[in-house]
């Protein structure tokens, strides 16, 4: 089984409906990113968290909003779809020191039609 | 300015030769550095990180740090196909405490 998990890997949905992306980890990190990518944008960082207790905003945080429901549990949430939000999204989790690496799950593609 | 700047690509080179990759960052603060590498439709998976002012060579990567300069590079000696992907450049923040922040990638393609 993958360490960091990503539901659902594809969805389809239409403008304005709200859509949730899961992440779940078991490698028993306390920081947790969503990423967003785009063509020729690389990963723009949507939200990070340290603990339950503890979310950041990152680069392009509006129109998104995130849940840390336990340690292994991170959520991402668009509440209102729209079509810029057409991206792939990557959920990752990294290690409690400075050189420690981002490890992804697999990515979710989202499409808002 | 985007905090994190990778050369434009596409790069593209023949087989057995050196890739040079490029990226310069902003934040003076920042203390670590890392390339990542992506095959198409697959998660980003990490190939070195650096720290320190220098060279970090693991077999045919070689990372390059430059403080002063800002400036991050990634050499890949004798360029094999399978190194075709994209290359992500990240560096953390120097104010935002465990955010990485990522460039906008460099398409390499390795040609036979």
């Amino acid at each position: 089984d993958a360490d960091v998990t990503q539901t659902p890997r594809n969805r389809i949905t239409k403008t304005g409906k709200r859509i949730m992306l899961e992440c779940s980890q078991t490698k028993g990190h306390d920081r947790m990113y969503w990423y967003r990518q785009d063509p020729g944008l690389g990963l723009r960082l949507i939200y990070y968290s340290f603990d339950v207790k503890d979310i950041n905003k990152g680069e392009i945080s509006d129109g998104y909003s995130v849940s840390r429901q336990a340690q292994a549990k991170f959520s991402l949430s668009l509440e209102s779809a729209i079509p810029n939000q057409t991206a792939l999204y990557f959920c990752a989790t990294r290690e409690d020191m400075n050189t420690g690496e981002l490890f992804f799950g697999e990515g979710s593609r989202l499409t808002v039609l | 300015q985007k905090e994190v700047e990778q050369n434009s690509g596409p790069l593209s080179v023949p087989e057995g030769a050196i890739a040079s990759l490029n990226c310069t960052y902003s934040d003076r603060g920042s203390q670590s550095f890392f390339w990542y590498r992506q095959y198409s439709g697959k998660s980003p998976e990490l190939i070195m990180f650096i720290y320190s002012n220098g060279d970090k060579e693991d077999g045919r990567f070689t990372a390059q740090l430059n403080k002063a300069s800002q400036y991050v590079s990634l050499l890949i000696r004798d360029s094999q196909p399978s190194d075709s992907a994209t290359y992500l450049c990240a560096a953390t923040s120097g104010t935002s405490y465990g955010k990485l922040t990522f460039g906008q990638g460099t398409i390499l393609t390795v040609h036979p």
